[in-house]
């Protein structure tokens, strides 16, 4: 068990609709890091937080894509109008403070129709 | 040119065999060196961290040479569980991490 917990684990949708997951850290990490998988690649990293503060977002988050850490401890990623090249594991990761490991949540699969 | 590159795969061993896998990084900055393994449709999960002097978990071996901007891994005695995709990854600025495309691995009987 990681401490991380994704809700949901599976999604669909229809193109155009706007879709929200959710990524609980289960004790506090100040340090929480979204990155989102397509088939046959490695995860990429997306946007994260440290604590509240979002320090860094990818160019892959485009307009549609918004996310937060509203207290510090859980986080959401919010998909407006979304397309099928969206479809992707959207995982959530959170980092030790003592070294730069990174855990990573069971992820979301988002399937776009 | 992607910032970690790895073999693809896929490697076909029988159990009991060693097998390696090779990765290279293009940012000499690179700070922070880990190999992951993944399980189909499973998050990634931390195997083990690389070091400059390179380590040992078990069966699991890892190397880094930073002149050459190369990391190793190596499996031996293998086993039909640890069939997989094994990611290498690397950490730039402390932040966030790079992975490569990941290299399939397959035990067989």
């Amino acid at each position: 068990d990681t401490g991380v917990s994704q809700d949901p684990r599976h999604k669909i949708t229809k193109r155009g609709q706007n879709v929200t997951f959710r990524c609980d850290p289960i004790s506090e990490h100040n340090r929480l890091y979204w990155y989102r998988q397509t088939l046959g690649q490695g995860p990429e990293f997306l946007t994260y937080f440290q604590n509240e503060a979002q320090l860094e977002k990818s160019r892959l988050l485009s307009d549609r894509f918004s996310a937060e850490r509203p207290k510090g401890s859980f986080s959401t990623l919010e998909i407006q109008r979304t397309e099928q090249g969206d479809s992707a594991m959207y995982l959530c990761a959170i980092q030790t403070l003592s070294s730069y490991e990174q855990y990573f949540g069971p992820g979301t699969r988002l399937t776009v129709t | 040119r992607k910032e970690v590159e790895q073999d693809p795969g896929p490697f076909n061993v029988p159990e009991g065999a060693t097998v390696a896998f090779n990765c290279t990084y293009s940012n000499s900055a690179s700070q922070s060196f880990f190999w992951y393994r993944q399980d189909c449709r499973k998050e990634p999960k931390l195997l083990m961290s690389v070091y400059s002097s390179g380590n040992e978990d078990g069966r699991f071996t890892a190397q880094l040479n930073r002149a050459s901007q190369y990391i190793s891994l190596l499996i031996r005695d293998s086993k039909l569980s640890d069939s997989a995709t094994y990611l290498c990854v690397v950490n730039v600025d402390t932040d966030k991490l790079i992975f490569g495309t990941g290299t399939r691995l397959q035990v067989f009987p």
